[in-house]
This record gives structure tokens, sequence and C-alpha cells, in this order.
């Protein structure tokens, strides 16, 4: 059974750094793009960021461009999103969300989110 | 960027009722498109891909289609376990865009 479990999130202050983790589980976890999606609260879902299965490459949405990096370890079957210079207007859900073995693919399964709130 | 828009925002339909939501791509994007459904307090699932291919699971009376950089989700008949929110998002290249969804519920 594939699994995502996010974690790392909370209250953290403006101009702060959060690091989210996702462990990943029940897949060839190597084979597979992976994804960062966020949901501010009451609003629409936002991808955020990706990363190729071979680390080849990463894409970035334009409003965390600069700020985010995402990254991944084969051996800890993990994703991470390491977060700088947060703002407010980054308070949301954040999901981990699997892609496909292609690197134009859908996100066939998701994570239940990690809550991040910056605020001062 | 490839800007993605999706209509109506909200609607209100009996159970029964054949619902239509269309997603439109403000350039061409081929068939990457994929609609998934988010139920209140849930996380977002996977209905659709490649325009029109039905995830592995999701009842039959859900379709896709495409025309153009036009896309559209059908609900054939429309379920009370189907009050969710339905987004399109774009794939074929980054960003992967979503659209701002399209609230449905039931009359």
């Amino acid at each position: 059974e594939v699994q995502l479990v996010e974690s790392g999130g909370g209250l953290v202050k403006p101009g702060g750094s959060l690091r989210l983790s996702c462990a990943a589980s029940g897949f060839t976890f190597r084979s597979y793009s992976m994804n960062w999606v966020r949901q501010a609260p009451g609003k629409g879902l936002e991808w955020v960021s990706s990363i190729s299965s071979s680390t080849t490459y990463t894409f970035y949405g334009d409003s965390v461009k600069g700020r985010f990096t995402i990254s991944r370890d084969h051996a800890k079957n993990s994703v991470y999103l390491q977060m700088n210079s947060l703002r407010a207007e980054d308070s949301a859900v954040y999901y981990c969300a699997r892609g496909g073995i292609s690197r134009w693919s859908p996100l066939d399964f998701w994570g239940q989110g990690t809550l991040v709130t910056v605020s001062s | 960027d490839i800007q993605m828009t999706q209509s109506p925002s909200s609607l209100s339909a009996s159970v029964g009722d054949r619902v239509t939501i269309t997603c439109r791509a403000s350039q061409g994007i081929s068939n990457y498109l994929a609609w998934y459904q988010q139920k209140p307090g849930k996380v977002p699932k996977l209905l659709i891909y490649a325009a029109s291919t039905l995830q592995s699971g999701v009842p039959s009376r859900f379709s896709g289609s495409e025309s153009g950089t036009d896309f559209t989700l059908t609900i054939s008949s429309l379920q009370p376990e189907d009050v969710a929110t339905y987004y399109c998002q774009k794939y074929n290249s980054a960003p992967f865009t979503f659209g701002p969804g399209t609230k449905v519920d039931i009359k």
C-alpha cells in the first residue's frame, strides 16, 4: 500500500525557516517524481515544487522560487522541502504527492498534509 | 506561464443530474490534464488523467473529454457522495498549475 507521511510543520515567525519531510513507503521510491502542493485555509490547491526521480530536475512555483528547496534521499525513501524567508502567505497545509515514472505525470497518491503557520 | 481557468466556480444540482465542469488552458497542453476531487476536510484524489483516462477505482459515472484547450469533467448521474471541490491541473511542463476549483453540492 502506498503511504506518504508528512512531518515538520508548525508555527514559525515571518522570515524564519522550516524543513518539511515526507516519508514514502509501499512503492519503489527512486522510480517516481515527487511533489509538494499546498492549500491555504479555505483556498484552492497550489502546486509548489517537483523533483524528478533521478534528482536531475527540480521545479518551483514562482511564489516560492529562490526561497524553497526540494530534495530527496533514496536511502531514506524521503522527500524534503526546505522553506526559508517564510511569509504569512506561505501559511497552508502542505501535501506531499507522488508523480509518475515519466517526467510529466499526474499526482496519483497524496499524504495527509502538514500545517505550516507563519505568524508573529 | 499557461493559465488554467474553470467554470463554473460553483454549482448546485439534484441527485441524478448530469453535471459538467469545464477547464480551459490559455495555451495548448496536449492531453496533459488531470482532474482531482477534494471532499470537505479530505485529501485530494486523482480522478482522471490524460484528459480522459479514469484512474483505477473511480466510478464510471465520471468521465473526461478534451477539445483543443478546453477540457470537460462530466458526472453522468450526481450522487450525494460527489459533493466536493473539483480541480483541473496541467502537467505537460512546469509550472504544474491547478485551476481555481469548482465546488459541487446537492440542491
